[in-house]
């Protein structure tokens, strides 16, 4: 357990409304993700961060922002939601093994958005 | 991009028997790992292989890591319904900041 919490758990919207997912770790990891999830696809990257206002693109960027003004806390926003957007949204932590190429991804129990 | 195909995307079995995921890129990776992800949870690591060729063994699953660092396998024996879930093969991308995650197979033990 890498004490990270999302919120909220779940939430339907309408097209057109902003929405902002909220993702808070307690260990102090310099590295944040979100990514989303569909059938299919596996996990896709949307923004990350590796550390306090430093962020960068994923994969699946488009229609998202990401802010994080303080270590333990990472939001991603959907400025204006679309059905497209419908999904799982998990947020993970980095944390470092100790060997070469072995770091370790933990998630939080993910975000459930539906998007009328 | 470097993109890994996991195979089969769906998998249905019987309790007991045995079964084999595959996970495929055209890339050299320089290390794949392994992730379970039980239905309404997070994914969770299982293994990191890192030489090729190695092979690692997790009790009734045992990873491979293909010679050409490209490709990796996971195989279960004697399935059991506590196997059940969807299975994520992943692999360091964009300067070791980033993970790419393959396509995943959703594996269904039926009791």
């Amino acid at each position: 357990d890498a004490g990270i919490t999302q919120s909220p758990r779940h939430k339907v919207t309408e097209t057109g409304t902003p929405v902002t997912l909220r993702c808070h770790q307690t260990e102090n990891h310099r590295y944040m993700y979100w990514y989303r999830q569909d059938p299919g696809h596996g996990l896709r990257l949307i923004h990350y961060s590796y550390g306090v206002k430093d962020t960068d693109k994923g994969e699946v960027s488009d229609g998202y922002s990401v802010s994080r003004s303080k270590t333990e806390d990472f939001l991603l926003t959907l400025e204006s939601a679309t059905s497209s957007q419908t999904s799982v949204y998990f947020c993970a932590i980095k944390r470092a093994s100790g060997g070469a190429f072995t770091d370790t991804q933990y998630f939080g129990p993910g975000t459930r958005l539906t998007v009328l | 991009t470097q993109l890994l195909e996991q195979s089969p995307q769906f998998l249905s079995i019987q309790e007991g028997e045995n079964l084999t995921v595959y996970c495929n890129s055209s890339s050299v990776f320089s290390s794949l790992q392994w992730y379970r992800q039980e239905p309404g949870e997070g994914p969770v690591l299982l293994v990191t292989v890192v030489t090729g060729g190695e092979v690692k063994k997790l009790k009734r699953l045992t990873f491979q890591f293909g010679d050409a660092r490209k490709d990796s396998s996971l195989h279960i024996t004697a399935a059991q319904p506590g196997d059940t879930g969807l299975y994520l093969c992943a692999g360091p991308s964009g300067g070791y900041q980033k993970v790419t995650f393959g396509t995943g197979t959703k594996l269904q033990v039926i009791p």
